[in-house]
């Protein structure tokens, strides 16, 4: 079935690094999700990605959608202590014969030192 | 705002018990998910429904299997709990349309002993 690997598993950064986390996934994907889950709570919805290169930005964060749409990236400018949490990524596959499933990656774990 | 409630926090239970967990959202959302979240694994599908009793194998049903009753409560049940069933079990829903994102439950975290 579908695989959405995700690295790396942990990032340890200073207050001011930048981060990124990669996906990549086993077969094309129809969009792909990105979610961020702070330390004791439930995943929280942050992005989608759905045609193929796109770029979107929210504040310090950007999102990429590979041109194949098998792979994707989100990358923090200047971290904060606020952004620590699991960051997962989620692809979607619309030839699949699951309606509405997604398949999670494995998630980051960002630790922000102050 | 979506709000999706979930009958526990925290459960633990012994080995061989029948187990209910149940999801309930206050929307008029179609899909519903149960995923089980373990360290290094990130979130594994176990089953879903996209309307009153429907329902579908996720990933990793084995063990599971689940009520769609009402629209509004989708339930997991654990047949006979196994200490391999400890976890963190999130519910999710998303609307009919297809692109849409799924919206997560607090979460319960079951302990079987």
């Amino acid at each position: 079935g579908q695989q959405v690997m995700q690295i790396p598993q942990y990032q340890h950064v200073q207050e001011g690094e930048d981060f990124t986390t990669y996906c990549n996934s086993s077969t094309t994907l129809s969009n792909i999700q990105w979610y961020k889950q702070r330390p004791g709570g439930h995943p929280v919805f942050l992005i989608q990605l759905v045609k193929s290169g796109e770029v979107k930005k929210q504040k310090r964060l950007t999102f990429q959608f590979g041109e194949a749409k098998k792979n994707s990236s989100l990358h923090i400018t200047a971290t904060q202590t606020t952004d620590v949490g699991t960051y997962f990524c989620a692809g979607f596959n619309a030839g699949g014969t699951s309606y509405g499933k997604l398949t999670f990656g494995q998630g980051t774990i960002l630790t922000v030192h102050p | 705002d979506v709000k999706v409630t979930q009958s526990s926090r925290y459960l633990v239970k012994r080995t061989g018990e029948k187990v209910f967990l149940e999801c309930v959202q206050d929307m008029d959302h179609e899909n519903m998910f149960w995923y089980r979240q373990d360290p290094g694994l990130g979130l594994r599908l176990i089953y879903f429904s996209y309307d009153v009793k429907m329902k579908e194998k996720g990933d990793i049903p084995e063990g599971y299997s689940v009520s769609r009753e009402k629209k509004e409560r989708f339930s997991l049940i654990l047949e006979s709990a196994s200490t391999n069933q400890t976890s963190m079990y999130l519910c999710a829903i998303q609307t009919s349309a297809l692109l849409d994102e799924q919206f997560f439950g607090p979460g319960t975290r079951l302990t079987v002993l």
